[in-house]
């Protein structure tokens, strides 16, 4: 069955980075473009970032933007998160979700940015 | 950006009941858009895609209708594991956007 795990969440300090992964399993991966999704302790859902089954295309939202990068290896059936320059504000529970309908979510990882 | 909105923010409602959320989006978004149910402490799992069609496996009491702008969620007899948060986001345009949320609670 459809499988994604997220992976790579963790205390840090402001400023700092992190890099979060996504395994994938039950599907072809390569076929599929990738979402990542988070959301803050008590609020609403908010969309990050997505990037192609091959890699071409990316999107970030306003907020993550020359901050974070999104990049998979298909090889490896994972798609990840590198982000940088985290604020308090990014303090979140991070999901990976499938597809453009993002119909299969990982546990979620929780990232928490606190000196 | 393409803003969405949704209402009520929350609700309370018996076993039993017919439940209508909706949802609006500040430009036509044709049918593309998703309702997702979120447990506390879970995953949002997809409940409707492409607006009124209904994911594998779940339950046919849910119901979703609409195109353009404006769309809803219906639960035709609420049941005790539907008591959520329920989201709808547009993937029309980028960035996609979620609309913040309607709690379902027990009345």
């Amino acid at each position: 069955q459809v499988q994604v795990v997220e992976s790579g969440g963790g205390l840090v300090k402001p400023g700092g980075s992190l890099r979060l992964s996504c395994t994938a399993s039950g599907f072809k991966f390569s076929d599929y473009y990738m979402n990542w999704i988070r959301q803050a302790p008590g609020k609403g859902l908010e969309w990050l970032s997505y990037i192609s089954g091959s890699s071409r295309y990316t999107h970030y939202a306003e907020s993550v933007k020359g901050r974070f990068t999104i990049s998979r290896d298909n090889s490896k059936f994972s798609v990840f998160l590198q982000m940088n320059n985290l604020t308090a504000g990014d303090t979140a529970v991070y999901y990976c979700a499938r597809g453009n309908s993002l119909d299969s979510w990982g546990q979620g990882t929780l990232v928490t940015v606190s000196s | 950006d393409i803003q969405m909105t949704q209402s009520p923010s929350s609700l309370s409602a018996s076993v039993g009941d017919r439940v209508t959320i909706t949802c609006r989006a500040s430009q036509g978004i044709r049918n593309e858009l998703g309702w997702y149910q979120q447990k506390p402490g879970k995953a949002p799992k997809l409940l409707i895609y492409a607006a009124s069609s209904l994911q594998s496996g779940v339950p046919s009491r849910f119901s979703g209708s609409g195109s353009g702008t404006e769309f809803t969620l219906t639960i035709s007899s609420l049941q005790p594991e539907d008591f959520a948060t329920y989201y709808c986001l547009q993937h029309h345009s980028y960035p996609f956007t979620f609309g913040p949320g309607t709690k379902v609670d027990i009345k």
